[in-house]
Formats: structure tokens, sequence, C-alpha cells
């Protein structure tokens, strides 16, 4: 059975960081691309971003280069996003998903929330 | 970029209906990198239907996709209790992967 369990988020200040981890098992991890996807509260679904299966090729939306970081240990079968100059509007619940291009999204983690506020 | 502009927004609709979900791309896209995913209310989205027709892992037949180009649809043929939720349509054929705005399913 696919797993994928999130952690690290939570309330952080504007200008902060945060690390977001997931931990996945059931499936061969190094062989998958793997994606981060957020939601707003009451809003729709945002690809945040992307990695291949061994790290060769990284994909980051506009909204978030240059500030967020995507990253993974295929030893421990985790991926991370590690988050910098955090602003509100980064407010969300954040997916650990499995695939990615050419590939649909076919398991979502049970996501975390990030809280971007003073 | 490819923006996929979803309709209606809302389909109010009673059980046993057959409910019709509209996905439109930008551009014209290759029909085998186009989901819809089923969010529930506090729960993460679900795959149900990938390459524009084909049902994912334990999705009931009642769920059905079509389409080609820009237009895509999602059909549910007689809505079940459950079905009531918000459905989304991605293109996943190419970075940045992208998604419609939704349709929500409500109960009449």
């Amino acid at each position: 059975e696919v797993q994928l369990l999130e952690s690290g988020g939570g309330l952080v200040q504007p200008g902060g960081s945060l690390r977001l981890s997931c931990v996945a098992s059931g499936f061969t991890f190094s062989s998958h691309t793997m994606t981060w996807v957020r939601q707003a509260p009451g809003k729709g679904l945002e690809r945040v971003s992307g990695i291949t299966g061994s790290s060769g090729s990284t994909y980051y939306a506009d909204s978030v280069k240059g500030r967020f970081t995507i990253s993974r240990d295929n030893s421990k079968n985790t991926l991370s996003l590690q988050m910098g100059s955090l602003r509100a509007e980064d407010t969300a619940v954040y997916y650990c998903v499995k695939g990615g291009t050419g590939v649909p999204l076919e398991y979502w983690g049970q996501g975390t929330l990030v809280t971007v506020s003073s | 970029e490819i923006v996929l502009t979803q309709s209606p927004g809302t389909l109010c609709l009673s059980p046993g209906e057959r409910a019709t979900l509209s996905c439109r791309a930008s551009q014209s896209v290759s029909s085998s990198y186009l989901g819809w995913y089923q969010q529930k209310p506090g729960q993460a989205p679900r795959l149900l239907i990938y390459g524009a027709s084909s049902r994912a892992t334990g999705i009931p037949d009642r769920f059905s996709g079509s389409g080609s180009g820009t237009d895509f649809t999602l059909t549910i043929s007689r809505l079940e209790p459950e079905d009531f939720a918000v459905y989304y349509c991605q293109y996943y054929g190419s970075s940045p992967l992208t998604f419609g705005g939704g349709t929500k399913v409500e109960i009449k």
C-alpha cells in the first residue's frame, strides 16, 4: 500500500522559513517523480514544485522560484521542501504527491498546514 | 502555460442524476496527459481519471472521461451520495502542471 506522510507544517512569521518532509512507502521511491501541491484555504490546487526520481530535474512555480527548494533522499525515501522568505500568500495545505510531469498525480498524502502570519 | 477552464463552477443535482463536467484547455493538448480528481471536504484529492478516459484503480465505472484537443468531459452516470464533491481537471503533459479551477457538485 502506498503511503505518503507529510510533516513540518505550522505557524511561521512572514519572512521566516520552514522545512516540510514527506516519508514515502509502498513503492520504489527512487524511480518516481514527486511533486508538492498546495491549496490555500477555500481555493483550488497549485503545483508548487516537482523533482524527478534521480533528482536530475527540478521544477518550481513562478510564485515560489528563488524562495523554495525541493530535494529528496532516496536512501531514506524522503521528499523535502525547504521554504524561505515566507509570505502570507504561502498559507496553504501542502500535499506530497507521487507523480508529476508526464505521470498522473496518483497518490496524495494527507497534507500539512502551513500558516504564515504575525 | 496551458490554462484549464472548468464549467460550470457549481452543479446542483439530485442523487441518481447524471453529471456532466467540462474542462477546456487554452490550446490543444494531448489527451494522454489529462486527468480528473475528486476532492471531498477535509480530504486530499483523489485521482479518478488519467489519460482523459482511463479510470484509476478502484474507481467505479459510473465515472467516465472523454474528449480531445481542447475539450474534455467528466461524466458521472448516476450520482451517488458520496459523489458530491469538488472535481478538478489537470494537465500533466508539460511543466508547469496546471489545474482547472474546479467544479463543485452539490446536492439539489
